[in-house]
């Protein structure tokens, strides 16, 4: 199966702890999204990549989220100083960008859970 | 701001009949539609999309209308199938926000047997 992976799928950390979660995006796939989603709502954006190049920060993430795409291909979310409210299903996807298309395909999320 | 609304949080219908997924959007600038499908624990899976310059697009059972005067869209599933029991995702993008996302908040479809 080459379709996007997550690691870790389940993740519970204490208040203040850091985390970090990964996202394997489909091969040939140049741009990575993180989007968030909570209970009852849809995906919300954070962020995305072209290749290794950040292009914008959604306003939902303050100064503790940090992400990175080192040398384009895998991609890690970093949350600093967990609060509950980061509570959340973390899911990446990725897409050929604009030159093949614009469907998107997640991975299966990352479920946090901040105690 | 809540630009993507799926006013319907629930729908069940009967096997063999019509789904009617309705999605209404804020954002005249979106040109790009997709519908996604999510099931517990997993990630939404593309199912079908529509661009802007058309008013409609089918993929088997799933077909998806789109209204743009009234920013509207529909996906409307025929035969309805167990199988299709889950929450359904609404999403459009635009060229001019780089293609990112908005997603509605999802109905939970459920196909009684």
């Amino acid at each position: 199966d080459t379709g996007v992976s997550q690691n870790p799928r389940h993740k519970i950390t204490k208040r203040g702890q850091n985390v970090t979660f990964r996202c394997d995006p489909i091969s040939e796939h140049n741009r990575l999204y993180w989007y968030r989603q909570t209970l009852g709502q849809g995906p919300e954006f954070l962020t995305y990549f072209q290749n290794e190049a950040q292009l914008e920060k959604s306003r939902l993430l303050s100064d503790r989220f940090s992400a990175e795409r080192p040398k384009g291909s895998f991609s890690t979310l970093e949350i600093q100083r967990t609060e509950q409210g980061d509570s959340a299903m973390y899911l990446c996807a990725s897409t050929l960008g604009l030159a093949g298309g614009n469907e998107q395909f997640f991975g299966p999320g990352t479920r946090l859970t901040v105690l | 701001d809540q630009q993507v609304k799926q006013n319907s949080p629930s729908l069940s219908v009967q096997e063999g009949r019509i789904s009617i997924l309705n999605c209404d959007y804020t954002n005249s600038m979106f040109d790009y539609f997709l519908w996604y499908k999510k099931y517990p624990a997993e990630g939404p899976t593309f199912l079908i999309s529509i661009s802007s310059i058309k008013d409609k697009n089918e993929d088997g059972r799933f077909t998806v209308f789109l209204n743009k005067s009234a920013k509207h869209l529909s996906l409307h599933i025929v035969p309805s199938q167990p199988g299709d029991s889950a929450v359904y995702f609404c999403a459009a993008s635009a060229w001019s926000n780089d293609y990112k996302l908005s997603f509605g908040a999802g109905t939970t479809v459920t196909v009684r047997a």
